[in-house]
């Protein structure tokens, strides 16, 4: 089944730094690729995705870009605020409704 | 509606108790699932629905058993519960059933098993 590694666990940064978190997959056959973010007591929420079909996505400071070849996908949050704090879940899928995350970044934003 | 609903918020149970988690959504999503997820870990998916139909079951443990109604409505069954299943238990819909695609979920419910 499919395997995915994230790295780092925690990063801290200062308000205004970018941040930048790593994934990596084990399934070439997996096709999707999300990113979510969940704050303290609260649920998952999507932040932005990627299919295998694209490189790179961007959503105002929030992108997303896949080497399939390599079979890693990386977050980059840029202007980073207090309000990024949460902790940040990669995950992949493929051609069913198996998903499967990686271990969460626990991302700390400093004002 | 563009939610996903569960109820209870919060579950006590001891382990002789029965008792039943419920999930709904009427965005019209075909593909609904149960993750649990333990304090400081990710989301661990337990069963996959799928048109209303099992689609994926992740070796759970038979003291959970799923059952999916109707398209708009999925339930967890907990019998016999042992303390280590206290968790967050998260439901989540999809558009699609059988494609990867966004996941919606629910605000959970946490449950504490004695």
């Amino acid at each position: 089944g499919e395997n995915v590694e994230q790295h780092p666990s925690t990063l801290s940064v200062q308000e205004g730094d970018s941040a930048v978190i790593k994934c990596t997959y084990s399934d070439s056959a997996s096709n999707y690729f999300p990113w979510y973010k969940q704050e303290l007591g609260k649920r998952p929420q999507l932040i932005i995705d990627i299919r295998s079909n694209v490189g790179e996505k961007k959503d105002q400071r929030i992108a997303v870009t896949l080497n399939k070849t390599a079979k890693h996908f990386s977050l980059h949050i840029t202007e980073t605020q207090p309000e990024d704090s949460a902790v940040y879940f990669c995950a992949a899928s493929y051609n069913n409704n198996d998903m499967r995350f990686g271990a969460g970044t626990r991302l700390t934003v400093k004002p | 509606d563009t939610e996903v609903t569960q109820t209870p918020k919060h579950l006590v149970m001891g382990m002789t108790n029965k008792k039943s988690l419920k999930c709904e959504q009427h965005m019209g999503h075909r593909a609904m699932y149960w993750y649990k997820q333990k304090a400081k870990k990710p989301p661990e998916l337990m069963f996959v629905y799928s048109y209303e139909k099992l689609s994926i079951n992740e070796s759970v443990p038979s003291r959970f058993s799923p059952e999916c109604p109707n398209s708009s409505l999925l339930n967890l069954h907990l019998h016999a519960l042992q303390p280590e299943d206290s968790a967050l238990y998260l439901c989540a819909s999809s558009p699609v059933g059988g494609a990867p695609d966004e996941q919606f979920f629910g605000p959970g419910t946490r449950l504490t098993v004695l």
